[in-house]
């Protein structure tokens, strides 16, 4: 079975800092993906990055980067310069390569403060 | 695109009623999801079509519930005789077929059970 955990139910930061969002995860699978995300306040979820467990670098996207240690099982969302508008529920999910279940964390809230 | 599309927004009905939500994916997508959100937690997976045939159910996926794709294009997730417990967020996501084709999510119908 696969596993995600979100250890910071919230978190809030300034405007243009910052903020890491923490990921762990479980699985006894080798090939898997991992994303990140967005659901902001009564809108639908959006995805915000995407990692292949089998690639070293880490995925970057704009202002989104993450931190992939697939050895420690860990997933985290660096956000940069942040912007009011990424004030949403972000949540961890895993992938199992050949399936369709998504697995998801419980979630984290970020308010980015003007 | 016109992304992925919910119906009804909000439904509020009592207990041991039926009610029935409609979901429809992109239109280029093969692929159709159903997950239910609790407040405070990330989507759990509830089954998912590949065209019109249902290929995977998950266990939260009681005898009261069921979901249709009759024609490979629009689902429909039922629930008979409503419990408190069915009061969620319900997800609609739909993906292309293919490796890793990200899913992408629909603004949900909350069901709110009196």
């Amino acid at each position: 079975a696969q596993t995600v955990t979100q250890s910071q139910p919230e978190m809030s930061v300034q405007e243009a800092e910052t903020v890491t969002l923490s990921c762990t995860y479980d699985t006894s699978e080798s090939n898997y993906y991992l994303f990140w995300y967005k659901q902001p306040p009564s809108r639908q979820m959006i995805l915000v990055i995407r990692q292949e467990a089998y690639k070293q670098q880490n995925a970057t996207e704009n202002r989104f980067s993450v931190n992939f240690q697939k050895a420690a099982k860990s997933f985290s969302l660096k956000i940069s310069d942040s912007q009011l508008g990424d004030t949403a529920m972000y949540f961890c999910a895993l992938l199992r390569q050949g399936a369709q279940k998504l697995v998801f964390g419980q979630g984290t809230r970020l308010t980015i403060n003007p | 695109d016109t992304g992925v599309s919910q119906d009804p927004r909000h439904k509020i009905t009592k207990r041991g009623q039926n009610v029935t939500f409609r979901c429809d994916p992109i239109s280029e997508h093969n692929r159709l999801y159903w997950y239910r959100q609790t407040l405070g937690q990330g989507p759990e997976f509830l089954t998912y079509f590949q065209n019109e045939a249902q290929l995977e159910k998950s266990r939260l996926l009681s005898d009261r519930f069921s979901a249709e794709r009759p024609k490979g294009s629009f689902s429909t997730l039922e629930i008979q005789r409503t419990e408190q417990g069915d009061s969620a967020m319900y997800l609609c996501a739909s993906s292309s077929v293919g490796y890793n084709q990200p899913q992408h999510f629909g603004d949900g119908t909350r069901l709110s059970i009196l």
